[in-house]
């Protein structure tokens, strides 16, 4: 069975400021990895997803992130953050023997940038 | 472009009622997946249909129930209402397996009163 943490509940950054969401995974065969995000009453919005290949991957609104295999990680990165960013993100994963759509969500973290 | 539509959008019901949720998904999109994410919690699988058959099954109560129909939208129909069924539906489609990730609706928020 797959697992994903995300160690913390908020993140607070000023605009401008480098942002990190932390999220760590377990797996039984080889990750898919994925990162959305969530405004409030609204949708989850697809950001990034880690399939095979680079380990850096570069998605939507200026988001990265990097996945480390040994670490069992894929942390989200923005190099600047806008106060539009300040949203709920929610990284989640697939173990590839599953159907695409069937994900296992972490708990979840709050974004919340100041100008 | 299109994305998946949910409807309706926010249903309010009473205890031991009935509701259907309905789920378009985004055309030629052919696998259909329902979540339910309770308040202040992830979102968790419960169902999802692949060409009008379950594909898999996650924690969905056995009062719930859902299917896809030959135009590809889906319904979920939930009997007996409970209060800790208040939560926001999702759903979301992807093409089967030509596709790498899901595209989710704006979700329903159905409050059991």
């Amino acid at each position: 069975a797959q697992s994903v943490a995300q160690p913390e509940d908020q993140v607070n950054v000023a605009e401008g400021n480098p942002l990190t969401v932390k999220c760590t995974y377990s797996v039984s065969g080889n990750p898919y990895l994925f990162w959305y995000v969530q405004y409030p009453n609204r949708g989850l919005q697809f950001l990034l997803k880690y399939i095979t290949g680079d380990n850096l991957v570069k998605g939507s609104y200026g988001f990265e992130a990097e996945f480390n295999k040994s670490q069992t990680s894929f942390h989200l990165k923005k190099p600047s953050a806008l106060v539009s960013d300040s949203a709920l993100y929610f990284c989640a994963v697939r173990d590839s023997t599953d159907s695409w759509g069937k994900l296992q969500f972490g708990a979840g973290t709050q974004v919340v940038v100041t100008p | 472009a299109a994305g998946v539509i949910q409807s309706p959008r926010h249903l309010i019901k009473e205890k031991r009622e009935t509701a259907t949720l309905k789920c378009y998904p985004i055309p030629r999109h052919d696998t259909v997946y329902w979540y339910q994410q309770g308040p202040g919690q992830d979102p968790q699988f419960l169902i999802s249909f692949y060409e009008k058959m379950q594909s898999d099954k996650g924690s969905i109560p056995d009062r719930f129930s859902a299917q896809q129909f030959s135009d590809y939208h889906s319904e979920l129909n939930m009997s007996s209402l409970e209060l800790g069924d208040s939560a926001l539906y999702f759903c979301a489609s992807s093409p089967g397996t030509r596709g790498t990730e899901a595209f989710f609706g704006q979700g329903t928020r159905l409050t059991v009163v």
